[in-house]
């Protein structure tokens, strides 16, 4: 499979404590996201890596969250002291990054669904 | 800020039945419009995009979407659904003062009745 890949499918957490998600791109594809969906509404942007880059970042992503993509391929998001509200579907996904393209096509993975209790 | 409407949340059609899903955005300068589509147990993919030329633009699986700048809308349509169609589709909206983040509406759940 060379889809958009990530880890672990399913998440569940107390409350307080930090969790941690992996994202692996499509291989050749420099240009990584991080969305997140809650139950009935769309996905909502967080960040975006251009290559190993953090460019942007969401006014949702709080100081909690931290996503890094050291070498430029696989990347991690990481959410310290989770609360309830951090519950959702966090999703991944790349592409291939030409200078100028905001009008590409995004590759999904299928997602991590995290569950704070 | 830019944000996407989707009017419709839910929508339940017959086989053979025509298909128009609306989706309304809120920005005045150049965009970016996209529709993506969730199959059941599947990940997000790609419909259709328009960024520029031809403002009805075709897909996949026989869908297209009418970008009509005047009415900020970007609506999807499909002549004849079929079972296979039952999905959730999510219209989505890059502004090109927003650098690379996609907005999405909120998404349409069609339900195909065999």
């Amino acid at each position: 499979d060379t889809g958009v890949s990530q880890d672990p499918r399913h998440k569940i957490t107390k409350r307080g404590q930090n969790v941690t998600f992996r994202c692996d791109p499509i291989s050749e594809h420099n240009r990584l996201y991080w969305y997140r969906q809650t139950l009935g509404q769309g996905p909502e942007f967080l960040t975006y890596f251009q290559n190993e880059a953090q460019l942007e970042k969401s006014r949702l992503l709080s100081d909690r969250f931290s996503a890094e993509r050291p070498k430029g391929s696989f990347s991690t998001l990481e959410i310290q002291r989770t609360e309830q509200g951090d519950s959702a579907m966090y999703l991944c996904a790349s592409s291939r990054g030409r200078q100028g393209g905001t009008n590409e096509k995004l590759f999904f993975g299928s997602g991590t669904q995290l569950s704070v209790l | 800020a830019q944000s996407v409407s989707q009017h419709n949340h839910h929508v339940i059609l017959s086989e053979a039945a025509s298909l128009e899903l609306g989706c309304n955005y809120s920005y005045g300068g150049t965009v970016n419009l996209f529709w993506y589509v969730q199959y059941p147990g599947q990940h997000l993919q790609l419909l259709l995009k328009y960024f520029s030329g031809d403002p009805l633009v075709k897909g996949i699986k026989g869908f297209e979407a009418e970008f009509i700048k005047s009415k900020f809308s970007f609506n999807l349509r499909k002549p004849s659904v079929q079972w296979s169609d039952t999905a959730e589709y999510f219209c989505a909206v890059n502004a090109w003062n927003a650098g690379n983040m996609l907005t999405f509406g909120g998404g349409t759940r069609l339900m195909v009745k065999p």
